[in-house]
């Protein structure tokens, strides 16, 4: 079965710092992959979408880059923010489901 | 415009008992997801109905778990009789239409059986 990793350590860097996130994946590529936000005690929130023909998506702070070949997305952020702490979760879609697979998620922490 | 709404935001119910999830999803998302999250484990895919329709139904664990979404508007999901590995947070998410991609996630309901 397809399985997703994700840091399970937490990631702790300092404000101003890029963070960068990994999520590796076994087995077939997905149609595409997205990078979602969560804070405690609250659902998912949608960051960045990228599609398996794309290379790289950037959005104001964020990138993602999505390499088939190493199964493999980073999620960076540049300039991190205190705020920017939260649990990041890679999601996957593969063709003809709608169903999202989820990896377990990074925490991470920027310190002031 | 309002977000996935769930409710309840929490419910502890014990063993054998009876629990019904509701989720409204964005007005006018043909597509609702449901998802959980138990202890210690990833976020996973229960099911997904399109409009009134089940589309998907390959991630619910058993015929404990029952799913409706009648008129195609707000969605229940019922577990009867409740078991102790149902403890989790319940998601629910919308998505606009067919190709939209993008799921919006309701805050949760975090379920305790006791």
């Amino acid at each position: 079965s397809q399985k997703i990793e994700q840091n399970s350590e937490a990631l702790n860097i300092q404000e101003g710092k890029t963070a960068t996130l990994t999520c590796n994946y076994t087995n077939y590529s997905p149609a595409y992959l997205q990078w979602y936000r969560q804070d405690p005690g609250r659902g998912p929130v949608f960051l960045l979408l990228i599609r398996e023909n794309e290379k790289e998506k950037r959005k104001e702070r964020l990138k993602v880059t999505f390499d088939t070949t190493l199964k493999q997305s980073l999620f960076h952020i540049t300039a991190s923010q205190p705020a920017d702490s939260a649990t990041y979760l890679c999601a996957l879609r593969y063709t003809g489901r709608r169903a999202l697979t989820f990896g377990s998620g990074t925490r991470l922490q920027v310190q002031p | 415009e309002a977000g996935v709404t769930q409710f309840p935001s929490h419910s502890v119910i014990e063993k054998g008992q009876t629990v019904t999830l509701r989720c409204d999803p964005i007005s006018g998302h043909d597509n609702l997801y449901w998802y959980r999250r138990v202890m210690g484990k990833e976020i996973k895919f229960l099911l997904h109905f399109v409009k009134e329709s089940k589309q998907d139904e390959s991630g619910m664990p058993n015929n404990r778990f029952l799913a409706e979404r009648t008129g195609g508007t707000y969605s229940t999901l019922k577990v009867q009789p409740a078991e102790l590995e149902d403890s989790g947070v319940y998601f629910c998410a919308s998505s606009l239409r067919q190709g939209s991609e993008t799921q919006y996630f309701g805050p949760g309901t975090r379920l305790l059986v006791l």
